[in-house]
């Protein structure tokens, strides 16, 4: 599967969208892009998956660029809920179905 | 969404002894589960993936003797940790996907915290 490359932190005023962007350059053609998010002590919760066109959901929307190389994760109203550290992982669809976690980048919404 | 459970959410025990982790798939069936543990400050690392009826697949570097992997129905899996010492704490997560479900998307539990002393 291929790797991803995220920035380890960002900030978001409370009310604001939240942009969490994702290299994603070596992707192929069948793979999708998976965005998770894992607030401090619990088990991670998926939001949303795209292959190449843009998905949106009632979490977020995920914006992926025509050569599928990187991805753009929307919260279009962050709240301080919304503060986690968010995944961003590429996997083929058709295999065992584990999900490999990288780094993924700590969103802080601040009031 | 499907609801993936685990019990018990925290544990502490005395080195030496072991500890057994379930996790449910409260309202679907999963013919494969997943057991990820993480330090802290540290992202999730993939420790296996337990398939019903069948032997666990452990990924490179992770102890199959030390970590007990056992999927007997397609609700249960639990993840046995033996001979338990200090460096084993950590946060243990499962995840099972739908059978009939979208891959990739998997279900996670709320993760179970050990404390070994």
């Amino acid at each position: 599967d291929a790797k991803t490359t995220q920035p380890p932190s960002m900030d978001c005023a409370e009310g604001r969208a939240a942009n969490l962007p994702c290299n994603h350059s070596t992707i192929s053609g069948n793979e999708y892009v998976y965005w998770y998010r894992q607030i401090h002590s619990q088990g991670p919760q998926y939001i949303i998956h795209g292959l190449k066109n843009n998905e949106t959901n009632e979490m977020a929307s995920l914006i992926i660029t025509e050569d599928r190389k990187s991805s753009t994760l929307i919260l279009p109203h962050a709240t301080l809920r919304d503060t986690a550290v968010y995944y961003c992982i590429v996997r083929v669809s058709s295999n065992t179905g584990k999900l490999i976690f990288g780094q993924g980048t700590t969103l802080q919404v601040k009031p | 969404g499907a609801v993936v459970s685990q019990h018990p959410s925290w544990v502490i025990c005395k080195s030496g002894t072991s500890v057994k982790i379930e996790c449910r798939s409260l309202d679907f069936q999963a013919t494969t589960m997943f057991w990820y543990r993480q330090f802290p400050k540290q992202s999730l690392m993939l420790m296996a993936t337990s398939n019903e009826g069948s032997k666990a697949t452990y990924e490179q570097g992770v102890e199959k003797d030390k970590f007990l992997i056992n999927h007997a129905s397609l609700t249960l899996s639990t993840l046995t940790v033996t001979s338990a010492h200090p460096e084993d704490s950590s946060f243990y997560i499962c995840s099972a996907r739908v059978a009939s479900g979208t891959p990739g998307e998997l279900f996670f539990g709320e993760g179970s915290r050990l404390t070994v002393l």
